[in-house]
């Protein structure tokens, strides 16, 4: 049972450019979401989707792009990569409207931006 | 705004007992949860409390007051593998999650 696969799992990459993290899930789950999170911060919340074809906006969006054309993918892009956007990046999805409250969390994408 | 509090840092002794604590100021309430995360790990789900008292779990406890905006974690028999942040979030009213910067647990032989 894989649950959530992230890749990459560490990404150092130049300043400019692009790079797309992937998220897959195999448990058919409706809900996915993508979160930063930096030392001494909460997770902070970029993107969501609730069902596959719908995306929304998290608490921290700018400079990210998600799409969600099937249900069991939900990559996240960032277009020009900047040193701000060095942290670390968690996949999570849940049944929505999450009524347990048990997020499944990806192993994480570590990415530096130089 | 929304805000989640914990304490930074908390160290204990194997056997022991250990309560952490979060207080939170939210737009609505729709349940708090407490997750677990190992250093380089993912968060794992702990416990979720949607009304006022006390839902145990083994060792692991927790608590919620919701008109204080207060919950705690009681974690009991301490082990060394309970060392790891302990992460505090509230379910707002447009059942978005708010999480606490988390609280990491040093746990002394």
């Amino acid at each position: 049972i894989a649950g959530i696969t992230q890749a990459p799992t560490s990404q150092i990459l130049a300043a400019g450019r692009r790079m797309t993290l992937r998220c897959t899930q195999d448990m058919r789950h409706n809900a996915m979401y993508w979160y930063r999170q930096d030392l001494g911060l909460g997770l902070r919340l970029i993107h969501y989707s609730n069902t596959a074809g719908t995306t929304g906006k998290g608490e921290v969006p700018d400079g990210y792009s998600v799409s969600r054309a099937n249900t069991d993918d939900f990559p996240l892009t960032l277009a020009s990569a900047v040193p701000s956007q060095t942290s670390v990046y968690f996949c999570a999805s849940s049944e929505f409207p999450l009524n347990t409250g048990e997020l499944f969390f990806g192993e994480g994408s570590r990415l530096t931006v130089l | 705004g929304q805000n989640i509090d914990q304490p930074t840092e908390m160290t204990a002794t194997e056997g022991a007992i250990v309560q952490i604590n979060c207080t939170y100021q939210t737009s609505g309430f729709n349940g708090l949860f407490w997750y677990q995360q190992h250093a380089g790990e993912a968060p794992t789900f702990l416990s979720y409390n949607v009304l006022d008292g006390l839902e145990e779990k083994g060792r692991f406890s927790s608590f919620l007051s919701r008109s204080k905006g207060y919950s705690y974690l009681l974690l009991k028999e301490l082990q060394m593998k309970d060392s790891a942040s302990y992460l505090c979030a509230v379910r707002d009213k447009d059942y978005q999650l708010i999480w606490g910067a988390g609280t990491k647990l040093i746990i002394k032989p």
